[in-house]
């Protein structure tokens, strides 16, 4: 156990939907990370924020959205969803990435499936 | 721009054999390098890490890699498979500096043959 945890752990929704997924990071952690894991695209990063502001960009798209609440923990926001989005979101959370490393726990994850 | 190539999306081993995944990362800075492995139906799990120091590092499960940077390789070993050893293998980098955003390999799916 990571002490990430992530909720739902399964998400069943149709097509054009939004569905909002929940992280909550270790006890002490101030950044959360979002990864999408898909068959076709593998692991992917998404976004980072680190207490409250986002702090990195990756291959997110426009349709998603994330933010981070004062009690840190985070939500991502899909929507207009299409069966390509249809995969695993982990998230991860970490110390303080002040430029020293800072190891990354991962939470089990959300299994998204758009039918 | 940073990236990771696993050689070989499946590999297969006899109980008992050497186990070698193979990693090479591309990275404009001293990177940090990781394995991560996932069990079926579970999230990820740090094997170990390079972050500066030693190149031959040891993880858990009796997994290690070393760091060749002539190379640019970060290669996974295990002197003896196990059957538990099943599972899927991630080799990822992160230059931690700027961001400590982790860039993840397509992963290697280890089978164990009894």
């Amino acid at each position: 156990d990571s002490g990430v945890t992530q909720t739902p752990k399964h998400l069943i929704t149709a097509t054009g939907q939004r569905v909002t997924l929940r992280c909550s990071p270790r006890s002490g952690d101030l950044s959360v990370y979002w990864y999408q894991q898909s068959l076709d695209q593998g692991l992917q990063f998404l976004i980072q924020y680190y207490n409250g502001e986002e702090r990195a960009k990756g291959n997110i798209l426009e349709r998603f959205s994330a933010q981070q609440f004062p009690d840190l923990h985070s939500e991502l926001n899909l929507s207009s969803l299409e069966l390509g989005d249809s995969a695993l979101y982990f998230c991860a959370s970490s110390v303080d990435p002040s430029g020293s490393y800072n190891e990354q726990f991962f939470g089990p994850g959300t299994r998204l499936t758009v039918l | 721009a940073q990236s990771v190539t696993q050689l070989g999306s499946h590999v297969s081993v006899s109980e008992g054999a050497l186990v070698l995944l193979r990693c090479n990362y591309s990275s404009s800075v001293p990177p940090y390098l990781f394995w991560y492995v996932q069990y079926p139906n579970q999230g990820l799990q740090l094997l170990l890490k390079y972050t500066t120091g030693a190149t031959l590092v040891k993880g858990i499960n009796g997994f290690e890699a070393e760091f060749k940077k002539s190379e640019t390789s970060f290669h996974l070993t295990k002197p003896s498979a196990h059957m538990s050893d099943a599972a899927e293998y991630f080799c990822a980098v992160s230059d931690g500096v700027r961001d400590d955003k982790i860039i993840f390999g397509k992963g290697t799916r280890l089978h164990i043959l009894p």
